[in-house]
């Protein structure tokens, strides 16, 4: 698979139900990011997870990282329907200077009212 | 909140003809970075910048491309001669301590 691949492509849920979307990458990375965007905009910035930590919180999200098997997992609790967008991975790899992120190709969250 | 702004929203150009798309960073950030998203498909990195010079770039970063830090706030991307397949999605992002924020993007439209 290629670098930053998110599954699922497609999620549809109940609103007040969790949604779990995962990542994988390929190569050594220094942090992994994950954003949102709605329908033709731009990129909400969501979280940051660097190489070194295994989990982090940020209000209902949590953002998990396995280095050993190159996965991150974002998890939406007691998900609104204001939650519908797609959300990205994106990876930043290990190295020096200004490095580019490698998005994935994201996962498409409904959710149902 | 600061963020980071972008010019035009909505740019409709010619095949042929050069454009400029406009950035505004986020004012205390080091590094400058443009993507693009062609409809329906993934964001891809073209460029990053760093104290005033091109600091990595991609196989789209090619010739036809060009990045500016003309003064102390804007940052550019110009495109000198447009082809059909350059329409897409471009997002500025500024970052300090590796958190890359997006602009809202400019959508370019090559007829």
């Amino acid at each position: 698979s290629q670098q930053g691949e998110e599954d699922p492509q497609a999620l549809s849920i109940q609103e007040g139900e969790n949604a779990t979307m995962n990542c994988s990458y390929k190569t050594s990375i220094n942090n992994l990011q994950w954003y949102r965007q709605n329908s033709g905009r731009g990129l909400v910035h969501l979280i940051l997870i660097r190489s070194n930590e295994r989990e982090k919180h940020s209000g209902r999200l949590r953002v998990t990282l396995d280095t050993s098997k190159k996965s991150s997992s974002l998890l939406i609790t007691a998900s609104r329907a204001a939650d519908t967008a797609s959300y990205f991975c994106a990876s930043e790899h290990s190295g020096g200077g200004a490095d580019g992120l490698t998005f994935g190709k994201g996962t498409h969250l409904i959710i149902q009212p | 909140e600061p963020e980071v702004t972008q010019t035009p929203s909505h740019q409709v150009t010619q095949m042929g003809q050069e454009v400029i798309l406009r950035c505004v960073p986020i004012s205390n950030h080091l590094y400058f970075y443009w993507y693009r998203q062609i409809l329906g498909q993934k964001v891809e990195f073209l460029v990053s910048f760093y104290n005033n010079e091109i600091s990595e770039k991609s196989e789209i970063f090619d010739d036809q491309f060009s990045v500016e830090r003309p003064d102390g706030s804007n940052f550019t991307l110009k495109i000198r001669s447009t082809k059909l397949e350059d329409s897409a999605m471009y997002f500025c992002a500024s970052d300090r301590y590796n958190e890359q924020f997006f602009g809202p993007g400019t959508r370019l439209t090559v007829l």
